[in-house]
């Protein structure tokens, strides 16, 4: 089924440790995302990609680091983990921002 | 900055009435804005997407309707059934720039009740 594909679905870290999430779509999406979900504090964006080639910061990058791959991957690596990154990690992407975003189903990421 | 608030944080009804969530934006140069469902431990399903130009999107039992000048929209469901019970998530995209990201709202935890 056409849609956006997210890597891990669970993942449990130590502090310090590192990981990449990954994000694949294949409906030939230009732009790309990743929000993060907490308790009280709703999805806040972490990076974007507008385009294949280009990433920008979002509201909460710190921490964090993008590789937009190709036109449908768009990975984020966590270089140090640390417990205030344990959340609920969502990819998504939109062709262009008149015709909507479309999410995957997340990865629960805690980190002890 | 734009932000977006949803009312109620939270709405339990019986199964069978009908039923109004409200979003509201600061910034009324809005590009669209869309309209999500999460159920528990779930991604995100969109359910309609209203362009700054249209008044309303309907699907289904649901309809939804923008006031862009006013910087508010509701979302409205008929006949609710249980199956109804979820998060529902209001979003909007700032108009202008090329990145397209979206500002959401926290959210209103819909239980409806058979």
């Amino acid at each position: 089924n056409a849609g956006v594909t997210q890597t891990p679905k669970f993942q449990v870290l130590k502090t310090g440790q590192s990981m990449t999430l990954q994000c694949a779509q294949d409906m030939n999406h230009n732009s790309m995302y990743w929000y993060r979900q907490d308790p009280g504090m709703g999805l806040r964006l972490i990076y974007y990609s507008a385009s294949e080639g280009t990433t920008d910061k979002g509201e909460v990058p710190n921490g964090y680091n993008v590789s937009r791959l190709n036109k449908r991957e768009f990975s984020l690596r966590l270089e140090s983990a640390a417990p205030s990154q344990t959340s609920v990690y969502f990819c998504a992407s939109s062709l262009l921002g008149d015709r909507g975003y479309t999410f995957g189903s997340g990865t629960r990421l805690t980190v002890v | 900055k734009q932000e977006v608030t949803q009312i109620p944080a939270a709405l339990s009804v019986p199964e069978g009435e009908n039923l109004v969530l409200n979003c509201s934006f600061t910034d009324s140069a809005i590009y669209n804005l869309q309209w999500f469902r999460q159920d528990p431990g779930k991604g995100l399903t969109s359910l309609l997407l209203i362009q700054s130009s249209q008044r309303e999107q309907t699907s289904g039992r649901l309809n939804a309707s923008l006031d862009k000048s006013s910087g508010r929209s509701t979302l409205y469901i008929a006949a609710s059934q249980p199956g109804d019970s979820a998060t529902y998530l209001c979003a909007v995209r700032d108009s202008g720039g090329s990145n397209y990201k979206l500002t959401f709202g926290k959210g209103t935890l819909l239980t409806v009740n058979p």
